[in-house]
C-alpha cells in the first residue's frame, strides 16, 4: 500500500497570502496524484488531475506540480472561501489511498 | 450534468447489514468505472471499493474484504454496496465517485450515513 502524507496538517492563512501543501508518497508514482478540496458539510471536489491538471470550472488560483514521490498544490492567492480541507490522493496501485489531510482556516 | 445520488445508510447494530444504493445520471455509466469512498467521524477520506465499468473486476481495502461486496446495474445505472458484518469503526459517510481522467474522482454524490452502534 502507498501511504501518502500531507504537510502541514493546519495552517492559518491570510487573505491574498501564497500557499503551498506538499504531499508525499512512500514510493514514486507514475501516474495518478490528485488533489481535492473539502468544505465543511460538503462532498470532495476535484482541484488538480494527474499532478499538474486543471480541472474545468475551478479557479486559476490553484495550480498542482511534482512528479516521482513529490507533489505540491498551491494556492496563490488564498481567498477566505477557499478555507477547507486538502486531501492528495494515488490512484496508480490498489488499494487507492488519501493523504491524511490539511485543514487550511483564514487568520 | 453529472448527478450521483446515494441511499440506504442508516443505524445498525454491530454484526448488522446494509445495502447502499447510488443512482447515476448525466453519463454514460456503463463507460466509466465507480468507487466507494468513506469518511468516519473526526477522519480523513478513505478509498473502499471499485468497480470496473462492465463489473467484471472489482477491488477492496483491506479492512473490507469479505465483508463488503461492491456491484453495478448497468441497465439500471446503479453502484451498490452490500456490507455485512458491520463494524463500529465502519460508522462514516459512504460517498459514491465516478473515476474521471487516469482514476481521479471527478464526481461524487452527496454521501449517505452509515451509524454502527449498540
Amino acid at each position: 500500500e502507498i501511504a501518502l502524507t500531507q504537510s502541514p496538517v493546519f495552517q492559518s492563512v491570510s487573505p491574498r497570502e501564497k500557499v503551498t501543501i506538499t504531499c508525499r508518497a512512500s514510493q514514486s508514482l507514475y501516474d495518478g496524484l490528485h488533489w481535492y478540496q473539502v468544505k465543511a458539510g460538503q462532498s470532495p471536489k476535484l482541484l488538480i488531475k494527474r499532478a499538474t491538471q486543471s480541472v474545468s470550472g475551478v479557479p486559476s488560483r490553484f495550480s498542482g506540480s511534482g512528479s516521482g514521490a513529490d507533489y505540491t498544490l498551491t494556492i496563490n492567492p488564498f481567498e477566505a472561501e477557499d478555507a477547507a480541507e486538502y486531501f492528495c490522493h494515488q490512484s496508480g496501485n490498489v488499494p487507492y489511498t488519501f493523504g491524511q489531510g490539511t485543514k487550511l482556516e483564514i487568520k | 450534468e453529472v448527478q450521483l445520488l446515494e441511499s440506504g445508510g442508516g443505524l445498525v447494530q454491530p454484526g448488522g447489514s446494509l445495502r447502499l444504493s447510488c443512482a447515476a445520471s448525466g453519463f454514460t455509466f456503463s463507460d466509466f468505472a465507480m468507487s466507494w469512498v468513506r469518511r468516519a467521524p473526526g477522519k480523513g477520506l478513505e478509498w473502499v471499493s471499485m468497480i470496473i465499468n462492465r463489473g467484471a473486476d472489482t477491488f477492496y481495502t483491506d479492512s473490507v474484504k469479505g465483508r463488503f461486496t461492491i456491484s453495478r446495474d448497468n441497465s439500471k445505472n446503479r453502484l451498490y454496496l452490500e456490507m455485512i458484518d458491520l463494524r463500529v469503526e465502519d460508522t462514516a459517510i459512504y460517498y459514491c465517485a465516478k473515476d474521471g481522467w487516469a482514476s481521479s474522482f471527478d464526481n461524487w454524490g452527496q454521501g449517505t450515513l452509515v451509524t454502527v452502534s449498540s
